[in-house]
């Protein structure tokens, strides 16, 4: 399977609630990448950590990377309605670390 | 910022009709485009890997003949399912990776995908 594994698949919280979502991947790694996909659109990248680091902020958002366990966890603090989409974690595989390979994806829905 | 531009956003036609799906880069040039393929409340799932001015590299299971893919130009990419039928239907995404080598850390920019539908 080309995908790694996100959980939860849905999350539904109330909006001010924070959300968390776990990812986690089979290969060694140079970066991880969370994206967003608003329902029937395309990806947008929300943030990069690389190997070496262990968390990063960006706004709201929290990354942290386990690279000994193979997993990241992304946490959107103080949630708004408008975080209602899908998120997905990437990994780079192949030669030359070329592609970008999504996990499952959690869909996160943010109720008013 | 960079943006891709990907069309049409919606196609629906009969069974046996030939699609194709353009993605432009509008304000980078990109040697690399990959296509994807999303079903419903699924992940997206890699096609292949569009390179400029040689051969498609095709993920393992994905059809060539049923799939052709054309990366004429810098900053243009197609997507042509051929003789599509009603199991083609899905959300099709385009992406390009800005710049050349050193793939790791460059960003990669996403179309707002195609919606085929197969009667």
């Amino acid at each position: 399977s080309q995908q790694g594994e996100e959980d939860p698949q849905a999350l539904s919280i109330q909006e001010g609630e924070n959300a968390t979502m776990n990812c986690s991947y089979k290969t060694s790694i140079n970066n991880l990448q969370w994206y967003r996909q608003n329902s029937g659109r395309g990806l947008v990248h929300l943030i990069l950590i690389r190997s070496n680091e262990r968390e990063k902020h960006s706004g709201r958002l929290r990354v942290t990377l386990d690279t000994s366990k193979k997993s990241s966890s992304l946490l959107i603090t103080a949630s708004r309605a408008a975080d209602t989409a899908s998120y997905f974690c990437a990994t780079l595989r192949g030669s030359s670390a070329s592609k970008i390979i999504f996990g499952s994806g959690t869909r996160l829905s943010i109720r008013p | 910022g960079a943006v891709v531009s990907q069309h049409p956003s919606r196609v629906i036609c009969k069974s046996g009709t030939s699609v194709k799906i353009e993605c432009r880069s509008l304000d980078f040039q990109a040697t690399t485009m990959f296509w994807y393929r999303q079903f419903p409340k699924k992940s997206l799932m890699l096609m292949a890997t569009s390179n400029e001015g040689s051969k498609a590299t095709y993920e393992q299971g994905v059809e060539k003949d049923k799939f052709l893919i054309n990366h004429a130009s810098l900053t243009l990419s197609t997507l042509t399912v051929t003789s599509a039928h009603p199991e083609d239907s899905s959300f099709y995404i385009c992406s390009a990776r800005e710049g050349t080598g050193g793939y790791s850390n460059q960003p990669q920019h996403f179309g707002d995908g195609t919606r085929l539908s197969i009667l």
